[in-house]
């Protein structure tokens, strides 16, 4: 079966120091993988897909960015963390279109607070 | 751009009392999926609707899909402690079939 795993699951920064987040996918081959944002209490904002390695389209522009060095791996960093970037963090990924569904399954995510 | 609305943003009931979310696309859309997200957890995939006018049932919860394949409902009989939590709504983007869009979330709360 598939497992997704996401670390760390918090994390506190100070404002202006560098971020990596890291997410990887066991039991399944090719994903798609998305990052998402959630601020307390609200809805799902997309960060960045990736379908494949080194394939990365970002939605929304900001100071991070998303790399996929392996086909199961995807990072989520920052140079210099702003207040703003605080957040729950989450990992997904999904089977590729064409199959019957593609729903999206989500790592237990970071709660990343920036001070 | 292509929107999914979905309302309330949250409900208030009383333990055995019923419960129910509504989505409601910009676009048509080829599927609609369900989640929820326990307080302090990560979304979990509930059910996919596919068929225009498709209703599907989990238990206590009834998902329905409308005919012309632009919104959906969650129902939830009987609330129960377990089932707090925040539902959401996706469909595919009509631009891409990698991305979901996604409701704002109906959050259930159940009244001590």
């Amino acid at each position: 079966s598939q497992t997704i795993h996401q670390w760390p699951a918090t994390l506190v920064q100070p404002v202006g120091s560098p971020l990596s987040l890291e997410c990887t996918v066991e039991g399944t081959s090719n994903p798609n993988l998305y990052w998402y944002r959630q601020a307390a209490g609200r809805g799902l904002q997309l960060l960045f897909y990736s379908v494949g390695i080194g394939q990365i389209s970002s939605e929304v522009p900001q100071n991070l960015s998303a790399s996929r060095p392996q086909d199961r791996q995807f990072i989520l960093s920052s140079k210099k963390l702003l207040l703003s970037d605080s957040g729950f963090y989450l990992c997904a990924w999904s089977v590729l279109p064409g199959l019957p569904s593609y729903e999206q399954y989500f790592g237990p995510g970071t709660r990343l607070t920036v001070t | 751009g292509q929107q999914v609305m979905q309302i309330p943003q949250y409900q208030h009931v009383q333990e055995g009392e019923d419960f129910t979310t509504y989505c409601n696309s910009s676009t048509t859309l080829s599927n609609i999926q369900w989640y929820k997200q326990r307080p302090g957890g990560h979304p979990v995939f509930l059910i996919q609707l596919v068929k225009s006018g498709e209703v599907k049932k989990q238990k206590r919860l009834t998902f329905q899909f409308g005919g012309a394949k632009k919104n959906s409902s969650l129902h939830i009989t009987a609330t129960q402690t377990t089932d707090v939590g925040t539902y959401f709504c996706a469909g595919p983007g009509r631009d891409s079939n990698y991305q979901l869009i996604w409701g704002a979330g109906t959050k259930l709360i159940i009244k001590p």
